[in-house]
C-alpha cells in the first residue's frame, strides 16, 4: 500500500497525558499537512511543512501541540497536557509540492479520546 | 477568513436517483476548489480540483462544475448506486495559503 498511513489509529488517554501520533506520506510528496476533525464539522487545518520546514500554523494550534518533520519524510504531532476538548480525528495529508494547487492524499486518521 | 458551505447537510435519496449538492465559497482570492468522497472507517478520497471558471470534470458517474465568479460548486451524482453512500465535503483553497478550508460536507445515503 502506497498511500499515506497513520499511527495509531485509536487511542484513548486521560486528561493531563502527553500523545504523539505518527504520519507517513507518500513517498514522493514534498509537502505534509495535518488538519483535525470534530463531529459535524470539516476537517480543519492546523499546519503543513515542505520538506523538513513548517511554512504555516493556525491558531487552533496552541502551545501544547507540537509537530514536526525532522527529516522531510514522516511527521509527528504530539499534544501535551490533552484536555477533553482536544477529543478529536487528526487527519494528516501529503501533496507533492510542485504546485499550489496539488491533490492532497489523506491518511485514515487517528481518533483521539481524552477522558 | 474563507467561509465555505455545503448543502444540503444531509441527503437519502433512492438507488437509481440523481442528486447534486452545492458548495459556496467566498470568491475573493479563489485559487482552487477541492471535492473529497469520505466513506466511514476509510481515508477522504480526492475526486476532483477544479481551478478555472467553467470548469466541468466527471469521473464515472460522479461530475462537477465550478463558478469562482459567484462563488460555488455543484457535484452531481448520475444514477446512485449504494456504494456511493458517504460524505462529500468540498474545500477551497485561496491565493498565497496552502491550507484547504473545508465545508461541514453533505451526508449521502443511498437506499437500495
Amino acid at each position: 500500500d502506497t498511500g499515506v498511513s497513520q499511527n495509531p489509529r485509536h487511542k484513548i488517554t486521560k486528561r493531563g497525558q502527553n500523545v504523539t501520533f505518527r504520519c507517513d506520506p507518500i513517498s514522493e510528496h514534498n509537502r505534509l499537512y495535518w488538519y483535525r476533525q470534530t463531529l459535524g464539522q470539516g476537517p480543519e487545518f492546523l499546519t503543513y511543512f515542505q520538506n523538513e520546514a513548517q511554512l504555516e500554523k493556525s491558531r487552533l494550534l496552541s502551545d501544547r501541540f507540537s509537530a514536526e518533520r525532522p527529516k522531510g519524510s514522516f511527521s509527528t504531532l504530539e499534544i501535551q497536557r490533552t484536555e477533553q476538548g482536544d477529543s478529536a480525528m487528526y487527519l494528516c495529508a501529503s501533496s507533492l509540492g510542485l504546485q499550489g494547487r496539488d491533490t492532497q492524499y489523506f491518511g485514515p486518521g487517528t481518533r483521539l479520546t481524552v477522558l | 477568513i474563507l467561509n465555505v458551505e455545503q448543502s444540503p447537510q444531509s441527503l437519502h435519496v433512492q438507488e437509481g436517483d440523481s442528486t447534486n449538492f452545492t458548495c459556496s465559497f467566498p470568491s475573493s482570492n479563489f485559487y482552487a476548489l477541492h471535492w473529497y468522497r469520505w466513506e466511514t472507517a476509510k481515508s477522504p478520497e480526492a475526486l476532483f480540483v477544479m481551478t478555472l471558471n467553467g470548469d466541468e470534470k466527471k469521473k464515472g458517474r460522479i461530475s462537477a462544475t465550478l463558478n469562482t465568479k459567484e462563488g460555488y460548486s455543484y457535484l452531481y451524482i448520475k444514477g446512485s448506486q449504494p456504494e456511493d453512500s458517504a460524505t462529500y465535503l468540498c474545500a477551497s483553497m485561496d491565493t498565497g495559503r496552502r491550507a484547504l478550508t473545508f465545508g461541514s460536507g453533505t451526508r449521502l445515503q443511498v437506499q437500495p
